[in-house]
């Protein structure tokens, strides 16, 4: 089982200010095959990056990911104030099971 | 516009069973996998199955947590995906998301997703 571990498990910044997620798998994953999802309160999650790098549908341009091997990033290079919630990583590396990491929350 | 919208969750005791609907709507629901997702109150998210597309067969994959317990079927005619979850026990509280799923075979991330059904396992 490949295990995805976040950092921080909290981040606490203001808004306009950048966020950097991290996303750390417990094996090299043998393409990009990571997703970022960010989950507000009381809501399903939405997707927001695939294939490490590529953005979702309507996803806004301050949201990018990147990484490859064991190592990924999102990074929210300006925080607006709909951004502050839950984000979770996801890899897809075509073993059972898929996983999530735990998640990072971004705070105010 | 792609919705899916899950049903059925509810309060049930540890060993009975419940079945969880998941309809969809605005795609071709046949075309597609459908994942179920799970989440324990204040927890993260865990993978819990998902069932293929016409074109991939039908075929299944479950987490080792569920496997044997929980059994994943759909009715393309309607359109509709299940879950079935026997001998339940508290554990297996949580809120209940279906997802459509992106990519292929076991290589899916979820690019839409229901709002979620509650189940709640209890004496």
């Amino acid at each position: 089982e490949i295990v995805l571990t976040q950092s921080p498990g909290t981040l606490s910044l203001s808004p306009g200010e950048r966020a950097t997620l991290s996303c750390r798998a417990s094996q090299s994953l043998s393409g990009s095959y990571l997703a970022w999802y960010q989950q507000k309160p009381g809501q399903a999650p939405r997707l927001l990056i695939y294939g490490a790098s590529s953005r979702a549908t309507g996803i806004p341009d301050r949201f990018s990911g990147s990484g490859s091997g064991t190592d990924f990033t999102l990074t929210i290079s300006r925080l607006e104030p709909e951004d502050f919630a839950v984000y979770f990583c996801q890899q897809y590396d075509g073993s059972n099971p898929l996983t999530f990491g735990g998640g990072t929350k971004v705070e105010i | 516009e792609v919705q899916l919208v899950e049903s059925g969750g509810g309060l049930v005791q540890p060993g009975r069973s419940l079945r969880l609907s998941c309809a969809g709507s605005g795609f071709s629901f046949n075309a597609y996998s459908t994942a179920w997702v799970r989440q324990a109150p204040g927890k993260g998210l865990e993978w819990v199955g998902f069932i293929r597309g016409q074109a991939y067969g039908g075929t299944t994959e479950y987490a080792a947590s569920v496997k044997g317990r929980f059994t994943i079927s759909r009715d393309d005619s309607r359109s509709i995906a299940y879950l079935q979850m026997n001998s339940l026990t508290v554990e297996d509280t949580a809120v209940y998301y279906c997802s459509r799923c992106a990519g292929y075979n076991m290589r899916y991330y979820f690019d839409s997703w229901g709002q979620g059904t509650l189940v709640t396992v209890s004496s």
